[in-house]
């Protein structure tokens, strides 16, 4: 089916383990993003692309790092795992205003839940 | 920037009152606005979307929404709640535009409880 997968469901991780929360999508969305998800605070942008090789930062980009060498493909990076990044991670996709008519919007993977220990 | 403010992160109806969410926003653009709902331990949900057409947009499961420049609200509304209804509600901005290509700016959330 079309939509932005996001792998794994769950995980567990130790302080200063590294790991990458893979995202994909099959629907040749310029646009993606990851969010994070904490009680309170709604969502909240982490990094975003708007092509194959042009990423930026969100609010809260400290301790993430992403790229995108395809369309598809848009990873996101914990390089030392803290206990502060225990939260539900979530990705998104969307067309570009101009090219999406009346379907403009953001397609949503279903999440990542991340512990820290 | 772009930013949405949800007034009352805890909302109570009773079955069948009235349901009513707030949101405002701040947007240096034209803005496109979303209402999504989140189920426990589930992923996210569109219930509606303005996207500069009509004012009053109807959503999915009874909801609506009316945009209100003047107000810079895109409040929601349910005529009578179900049960069902009860989750957690997120309205989000985005621009198209300037620095704000593609991205999402969420309210804190307004956690929905429906009282039989």
């Amino acid at each position: 089916n079309a939509g932005v997968t996001q792998t794994p469901k769950f995980q567990v991780l130790k302080t200063g383990q590294s790991m990458t929360l893979q995202c994909a999508q099959d629907m040749n969305h310029e646009y993606m993003s990851w969010y994070r998800q904490d009680p309170g605070m709604g969502l909240r942008l982490i990094h975003y692309s708007v092509g194959a090789g042009i990423t930026d930062q969100g609010e809260v980009p400290n301790g993430y790092n992403v790229s995108r060498s395809t369309t598809e493909d848009f990873p996101l990076r914990l390089l030392s795992a803290a206990p502060s990044q225990t939260s539900v991670y979530f990705c998104a996709s969307s067309y570009s205003r101009g090219r999406s008519g009346g379907r403009y919007g953001y397609t949503f993977g279903s999440g990542t839940r991340l512990t820290v220990v | 920037a772009q930013s949405v403010t949800q007034l009352g992160s805890h909302v109570s109806v009773s079955e069948g009152a009235l349901v009513l969410l707030r949101c405002n926003y701040s947007s240096s653009v034209p803005p496109y606005l979303f209402w999504y709902v989140q189920y426990p331990n589930q992923g996210l949900q569109l219930l509606l979307k303005y996207t500069s057409a009509a004012t009053l947009v109807k959503g999915i499961n009874g909801f609506e929404a009316e945009f209100k420049k003047s107000e810079t609200s895109f409040h929601l509304t349910k005529p009578s709640a179900h049960m069902s209804d009860a989750a957690e509600y997120f309205c989000a901005v985005s621009e198209e535009g300037g620095t704000s290509y593609g991205k999402l700016t969420f309210g804190q959330g307004t956690i929905l409880t429906v009282h039989p």
